[in-house]
């Protein structure tokens, strides 16, 4: 109950394209859920996040569509740039632990 | 990063030996993290700490022990290595914010022969 289930692994995108990554959850308690971006050879780094009373979030090209009878949350990037090749790990947590729940990682490859 | 240092960045060691990682804040915060990153496996909470002197386990934490001795610094001891602890080790600490926004470190990866 405490998985966060990350979807695909790896994704290859063209320039200009729009990447989306999917995660789930079990839990109904968490009540955010971040996205952290990751660069070879770089500790993760806090990308956008969401709280489960909005359906969406959007920060320039990143945006976080929610679906809280579904328990899914999906990132999205548009206008995706060769610049955006990182992995993306999905993340989830509750108001009353001190602990993230991370997904598996997903590795995106913007190719020009 | 936040403020945060790991040392040392890259480690070699053998099988069976003592290894201590460290990981080092300025920034005064309550709460550090100790995860291991391995492929298709993400992040692992590891351990983690609440304050000096105290902290608790995490879902991977057979094989490695903490302390804490002063804010600044929590270090991960791997007491006799293996070879499955070769890894990417993070720190993070946990912002100000009320959630649990985690700020992570630049890691240390190990290998262990």
């Amino acid at each position: 109950q405490q998985q966060v289930k990350q979807s695909p692994q790896s994704l290859i995108v063209q320039k200009g394209g729009i990447s989306i990554i999917n995660c789930a959850y079990e839990n109904t308690a968490f009540d955010y859920f971040p996205w952290y971006q990751q660069f070879p050879g770089k500790g993760p780094a806090l990308l956008i996040a969401i709280r489960p009373d909005v359906s969406e979030k959007k920060e320039g090209r990143f945006t976080i569509s929610f679906n809280k009878s579904a328990k899914q949350f999906s990132l999205h990037i548009m206008d995706s740039q060769p610049g955006d090749s990182a992995t993306y790990f999905c993340a989830a947590t509750s108001y009353n632990t001190d602990k993230l729940i991370f997904g598996t990682g997903t590795r995106l490859q913007v190719f020009p | 990063d936040a403020g945060i240092t790991q040392s040392p960045r890259h480690k070699v060691t053998e099988t069976g030996t003592p290894v201590t990682l460290r990981c080092h804040q300025t920034e005064n915060h309550r709460y550090m993290y100790w995860y291991r990153q391995d492929p298709g496996h993400g992040l692992r909470l590891i351990h983690y700490s609440y304050g000096v002197k105290d902290t608790d386990k995490g879902e991977v934490s057979d094989g490695y022990s903490v302390s804490r001795s002063k804010t600044e610094d929590f270090l991960l001891t791997l007491e006799s290595a293996t070879s499955s602890q070769t890894s990417v080790y993070f720190c993070a600490i946990k912002g100000t914010d009320s959630y649990n926004e985690q700020f992570f470190g630049p890691g240390t990866r190990l290998t262990v022969l």
